[in-house]
Parts: structure tokens; sequence; C-alpha cells
């Protein structure tokens, strides 16, 4: 069966420091992969996604980037963080095709200070 | 654009009680919609989907939902609600790729 793994589970992180957020799926190749944020424990908000290798597509314009190494690990970056950064951030993955489920990971809290 | 409401906050039932979580949807073309589940500090958790087929989706938990068309509606029902029941659900709608959700319902179920 497949798993997605994300961590770290929690950060805080002073303005202006680097992030890295690294998200791992097994059990399945060449997944969809997504970073998604929830401000406020409600709206979600869907960042980043990834059809392959290389292959990112940004959502909205921020102060975050992402990028997808291998086939199967998405990380989440910033060169400098803001306090509007802080928030909920889940990974997620599916199989290709607009029918197939979205599964997302436990997800990794980032305060910013 | 494609676009899921979700009417109430909140929603507050006893246990025991049926409980409804009303979903809206506007998609031009058919619908691909889901339902999430999100306790506390926690990942969102799959609970079904409607792609095609009986309008009566049944899912985890004892959950289901029934896709009506003339009322662009995807609401979430359980019989009977448990005070495990407690937490925040969400109404999604994928297109092509993405997800995009509803702004969350609380629902509180007292014993």
């Amino acid at each position: 069966s497949q798993t997605i793994h994300q961590w770290p589970a929690t950060l805080v992180q002073p303005v202006g420091s680097p992030l890295s957020l690294e998200c791992t799926v097994e059990g399945t190749s060449n997944p969809n992969l997504y970073w998604y944020r929830q401000a406020a424990g409600r709206g979600l908000q869907l960042l980043f996604y990834s059809v392959g290798i290389g292959q990112i597509s940004s959502e909205v314009p921020q102060n975050l980037s992402a990028s997808r190494p291998q086939d199967r690990q998405f990380i989440l970056s910033s060169k400098k963080l803001l306090l509007s950064d802080s928030g909920f951030y889940l990974c997620a993955w599916s199989l290709d095709g607009r029918s197939n489920t979205i599964y997302f990971g436990e997800g990794s809290w980032l305060t910013v200070v | 654009a494609q676009s899921v409401a979700q009417p109430e906050d909140q929603v507050n039932v006893a246990e025991g009680n049926p409980l409804t979580v009303k979903c809206t949807y506007s998609v031009s073309g058919n619908p691909y919609l889901f339902w999430y589940v999100q306790y506390p500090n926690r990942g969102l958790q799959f609970l079904l989907k409607y792609i095609t087929g009986d309008n009566l989706v049944k899912g985890s938990y004892g959950f289901e939902a029934e896709f009506n068309k003339s009322q662009t509606s995807f609401h979430l029902k359980k019989p009977s609600a448990l005070v495990s029941d407690s937490a925040l659900y969400f109404c999604a709608v994928k297109t092509n790729y993405k997800l995009s959700f509803g702004a969350g319902t609380t629902v509180t179920v007292r014993a």
C-alpha cells in the first residue's frame, strides 16, 4: 500500500531564515504531488503541484518555491521566511487522472517568529 | 471556475442523531466531488467521492453522501452521529489535477 511521509512535523523559525519541508511517497511511481497550506485552521490553499520530476506548477505568487528532485520526493523551500508564512503545510499525492483521490500527509506546523 | 461552498461554519448535533453537512457546487461539465475530514492538528482523511453512477455514495466510518444534480448539492450524511465524529469537514471539487476546497464545517457531537 501507498504511504506518504512529511517532515518535520513542527518547526519554529525566525523571520529571514530559510525553510525546507520534505515529503516522500512510498508504494507507487510517478505520482502527482501537491503542497497545500492551511491558515487559521480552516481554508486550504494549493501552493504547488507536480506531475513529474522537475515539473512544478505554482498556483500563487509567494515567498515559497518547490522542487521535485526525485520521482517520489517533493520539497517546499524558502530562502527568507516571512511572518505570513506561518501555517500548517500539507503534502499530498495522487495517481494521475481526474477521478483519482488525493491523499494527504500528516502536515507540518510552521511558526515564524 | 469550479468551486464548492459549505454554507454552515458549524453544525451541532446530539450523539445518536442524524448528521448532515451541506455542500453545494458550481462546476461546468461533470463534477468530481470529494469529502474529507480533519481532526485537530492532523492531515486530511479521505471519506468518499462522487465520480459517476449512483447518486448515493457510501464511504468510510459510516458516512454517505447524496449527489443531487438538480440542486447542485453533495451533502454528507451519517444516520447516527458519534462523539468521535467531532471534527472539521471539507467538501472539495477536483478539476484536472487539483482539488479546490470549501471553507470547512466544524461538527460538534455532544454526548
